[in-house]
């Protein structure tokens, strides 16, 4: 991921609406995808993932999209909470079997 | 608690003395992450244990640096030499294989 210093991309939302949180990547061998929240002073907890051979994954109120074509990955969060509010990254494979290549994070707030 | 516990949670150091952080995987997980990050940056890999093999070291990783996991269970992250810029959060990972890639809630650093 392009690194961004300590200016991160935001999305500033309120509470019960839908939040979308998009990535992109670079890498066209990357066949693993994981999203992470962080809440400040934690580590990235793990949300959801999804492998090259789907397009759509879905969990408990989120939704993973992948768009091979145009290396683009995004979260769909439905009915956002204050709870919601943190960092959240997308992380590739790169072509690798073992290390993440994290993204540009995207701080959501959510505004009760 | 079935998750990846770190030790120390934070830790301030003198520049010059060296540090040792500790990680206890979970402990079905074959393989051990240890990544750094920065503020306002995502997570950078740093190196991997399979069992108890270290089988990739980043360029990161400077000869200051060494990882053990000698029983292939917990693994320890040693830093010689402390400089401020080593100052970051130190997170540990572990998957099986390549999945259920979950991250401890991190050492936090600081050399004055």
């Amino acid at each position: 991921g392009e690194s961004v210093g300590l200016h991160l991309p935001t999305l500033s939302v309120q509470e019960g609406d839908n939040s979308i949180i998009n990535c992109a990547y670079s890498n066209s061998a990357s066949d693993y995808f994981i999203w992470y929240k962080q809440e400040s002073g934690k580590g990235p907890q793990f949300i959801i993932d999804i492998r090259s051979n789907m397009d759509k994954r879905q969990g408990q109120r989120v939704t993973v999209l992948l768009n091979k074509t145009v290396k683009h990955l995004s979260l769909q969060i439905a009915a956002t909470q204050p709870g919601d509010s943190a960092v959240y990254f997308c992380a590739d494979s790169g072509g690798s079997n073992y290390k993440l290549t994290f993204g540009k994070g995207t701080l959501l707030t959510v505004n009760p | 608690d079935t998750g990846v516990s770190q030790d120390p949670r934070h830790k301030i150091t003198k520049r010059g003395q060296n540090v040792t952080f500790r990680c206890d995987p979970i402990s079905e997980h074959n393989r051990l992450y240890w990544y750094r990050q920065t503020l306002g940056q995502g997570p950078e890999f740093l190196t991997y244990f399979q069992n108890e093999a270290q089988l990739e070291k980043s360029r990161l990783l400077s000869d200051r640096f060494s990882a053990e996991r000698p029983k292939g269970s917990f693994s320890t992250l040693e830093i010689q030499r402390t400089e401020q810029g080593d100052s970051a959060m130190y997170l540990c990972a572990s998957s099986f294989n390549f999945y259920g890639y979950t991250f401890g809630s991190g050492t936090r650093l600081t050399v004055v």
